[in-house]
């Protein structure tokens, strides 16, 4: 198994408050990936960074921000949480950019309350 | 623009039954990778097969097999002999050959009852 953890792994927090999402990977992979799952959604791709310091907006990426300091770890922001943010939340990582298969964390679970 | 279509979102077998699951997808790419992922009821997320767009040979791992048909672009998803472990979620998704961004179809749910 891919060496990727996530925390915390479920949270409740209450509508308007900051909230941090940390992954954190053993793998020393560049690439890593934010997802969140909804019903009937699938999984869709907040941000993801393709090194330390370079993230890029994937497509459901309003209300999120991003920030990797080092290789092993990404975390996910919710500046001013709201309802709509209720989800759960995957880390993935992939060791190349492209025709590569991610990996993913166990998950986030988080309500706002 | 890429999307992935799941359109069963639950089936439910009797143990030792065969499932398939469909997934339809559509893409301006000439080259992408097709990917199953399995998602049991602990939640985590389990890569299962990826198969590049020039491959059109059908897969057999054990009991799980994937047919794929680009002229119909398909790339469908069949248990032989169901058994209880297989009950999960199931995600096919989408990625092109230049780039990193998986689009996921919206599940199918699988229950296997014994």
């Amino acid at each position: 198994d891919a060496g990727i953890t996530q925390s915390p792994r479920h949270k409740v927090t209450e509508t308007g408050t900051p909230v941090t999402l940390r992954c954190h990977q053993t793998e020393n992979h560049r690439y890593m990936y934010w997802y969140r799952q909804d019903p009937g959604h699938g999984l869709r791709l907040i941000h993801y960074s393709y090194g330390v310091k370079d993230t890029d907006k994937g497509e459901v990426s309003d209300g999120y921000s991003v920030s990797r300091s080092k290789t092993e770890d990404f975390l996910l922001t919710l500046e001013s949480a709201t309802s709509s943010q209720t989800s759960v939340y995957f880390c993935a990582i992939s060791a190349f950019r492209d025709n590569n298969e991610q990996f993913f964390g166990p998950g986030t679970r988080l309500t706002v309350l | 623009a890429q999307k992935v279509t799941q359109a069963q979102t639950e089936i439910s077998v009797v143990e030792k039954e065969d499932v398939t699951l469909d997934c339809v997808y559509e893409t301006r790419d000439t080259t992408y990778y097709l990917f199953w992922y399995k998602q049991p009821p602990s939640g985590e997320l389990v890569f299962l097969i990826r198969r590049n767009s020039f491959d059109e040979q059908n897969e057999i791992s054990g009991r799980y097999s994937w047919n794929f048909q680009k002229s119909t672009s398909s790339f469908n998803f069949t248990i032989t002999a169901s058994q209880v472990v297989d009950s999960a979620v199931y995600f096919c998704a989408l990625m092109p050959t230049a780039g990193n961004k998986l689009t996921f179809g919206g599940g199918t749910r699988v229950l296997v009852k014994p």
